[in-house]
């Protein structure tokens, strides 16, 4: 079955510079890959998703990317602000499945 | 995007006894829905997967017998934790999705508190 690493499991940025998180897949048959974050005890909220027949999507100040060969996409944020504060989460799947999880990464931003 | 919605969203109950999870699909048909369990400062881990008529499919080290699960409707299923234990005391999220979609909808979740 599918696998997800994600790293780094935190990570601490200064507002306005840039977040990544990265994320490997092991199943070539994933085809949807979400971003999610999570605030606590609250449930996880789509920020971002592509698919593999995409390499690159934008929104704002999110992007993410898919290298399809290496089984590895990435969340990138810019502009990193106090309220971007929370765990993240990437997801795979084939269309269907259960979601596969990351780790998770809790993201920390200082003014 | 869909709403999923799930009751209740605490429960505290005592060792022993059993406790009923509600996960419903407000506006939309779920043909399967995902039960997902969260210890704190952790991922999503996948209980088991319900299609909507048919038994559950569980993953590996979850017992189908302690974690009941039934998805009668194509906007209802439950998730019944029999026998509860303080180690079942956890954050419970479903998630649901319709036919030929990719994107899934989380509920709320419903937090688990075993005395």
């Amino acid at each position: 079955g599918e696998n997800v690493e994600q790293h780094p499991s935190t990570l601490s940025v200064q507002e306005g510079d840039s977040a990544v998180i990265k994320c490997t897949y092991s199943d070539s048959a994933s085809n949807y890959f979400p971003w999610y974050k999570q605030e606590l005890g609250k449930r996880p909220q789509l920020i971002i998703d592509i698919r593999s027949n995409v390499g690159e999507k934008k929104d704002q100040r999110i992007a993410v990317t898919l290298n399809k060969t290496a089984k590895h996409f990435s969340l990138h944020i810019t502009e990193t602000q106090p309220e971007d504060s929370a765990v993240y989460f990437c997801a795979a799947n084939q269309a269907g499945t259960a979601l596969i999880f990351g780790k998770g990464t809790t993201l920390s931003v200082s003014s | 995007g869909a709403v999923v919605s799930q009751h209740p969203s605490r429960v505290i109950c005592k060792s022993g006894t059993s406790v009923k999870i509600e996960c419903r699909s407000l506006d939309f048909q779920a043909t399967t829905m995902f039960w997902y369990r969260q210890f704190p400062k952790q991922s999503l881990m996948l209980m088991a997967t319900s299609n909507e008529g048919s038994k559950a499919t569980y993953e590996q080290g979850v017992e189908k017998d302690k974690f009941l699960i039934n998805h009668a409707s194509l906007t209802l299923s439950t998730l019944t934790v029999t026998s509860a234990h303080p180690e079942d005391s956890s954050f419970y999220i479903c998630s649901a999705a319709g036919a030929g979609t990719m994107e899934q909808y989380f509920g709320p979740g419903t937090r688990l508190t075993v005395t």
